[in-house]
């Protein structure tokens, strides 16, 4: 079956970095996604990742290993505005994208 | 940027009522949108995905009969809860994809409310 694991909840200070983790086993790989969705709204779209390595994006990286079924959200100089659910997404090979559960993370002062 | 718009973002209905959720794409030509379906503090549940002129492909377990969906042109797509109940109080977001583009784009999301 297909799977998408990433921590449920994690907690972070304010002007720290944080890294938000996901694993993945799904039927064919094209590319993996992720989201920010606050509370209420709908998820809005953060970085794309199809080949192995990191892309930086202002404060907020995304690396993928492939090989790994691996990647990993870095967030830096958090805001208090990250606060955020974060959701991990993998579009396999019939396009569509699997989600995970999401990760809620919470940045305490 | 590409912007999908959903309306109405709120709506309360009674029991056994009919609610229509219209999602549009307002600056491409969404050759394929899809209709997610999001519990308190779960991710987005995918229910159907449907491409312009054809009809809706659903997801194990959701009705067709239920909850119908209509992709009549490259910038519309409607939702139609038949028959509402309780258990269908949600939030609904739809996304809308460009041919040969493989990033989604969300609309706002809609709350129902069935009382």
């Amino acid at each position: 079956g297909q799977n998408i694991d990433q921590p449920t909840e994690m907690t972070a200070t304010e002007g720290a970095i944080v890294q938000i983790n996901c694993t993945y086993q799904t039927s064919g790989f094209n590319g993996l996604f992720w989201y920010q969705q606050h509370a209420g709204e709908a998820p809005t779209f953060l970085s794309y990742n199809v080949l192995d390595g990191l892309e930086e994006k202002g404060r907020f990286s995304s690396f993928l290993s492939r090989s790994k079924g691996y990647s990993y959200l870095l967030l830096k100089e958090l805001q208090m505005k990250d606060s955020a659910s974060y959701l991990c997404a993998v579009m396999d090979s019939n396009y569509q994208l699997i989600w995970g559960a999401g990760t809620k993370l919470i940045i305490k002062p | 940027g590409a912007v999908v718009s959903q309306h109405p973002s709120r709506v309360i209905c009674k029991s056994g009522t009919s609610v229509k959720i219209e999602c549009r794409s307002l600056d491409f030509q969404a050759t394929t949108m899809f209709w997610y379906r999001q519990f308190p503090k779960k991710s987005l549940m995918l229910m159907a995905t449907s491409n312009e002129g054809s009809k809706a492909t659903y997801e194990q377990g959701v009705e067709k009969d239920k909850f119908l969906i209509n992709h009549a042109s490259l910038t519309l797509s409607t939702l139609t809860v038949t028959s509402a109940h309780p258990e269908d109080s949600s939030f609904y977001i739809c996304s809308a994809r460009e041919r040969g583009d493989l990033e989604q784009y969300f609309g706002p999301g809609t709350r129902l409310t069935v009382t």
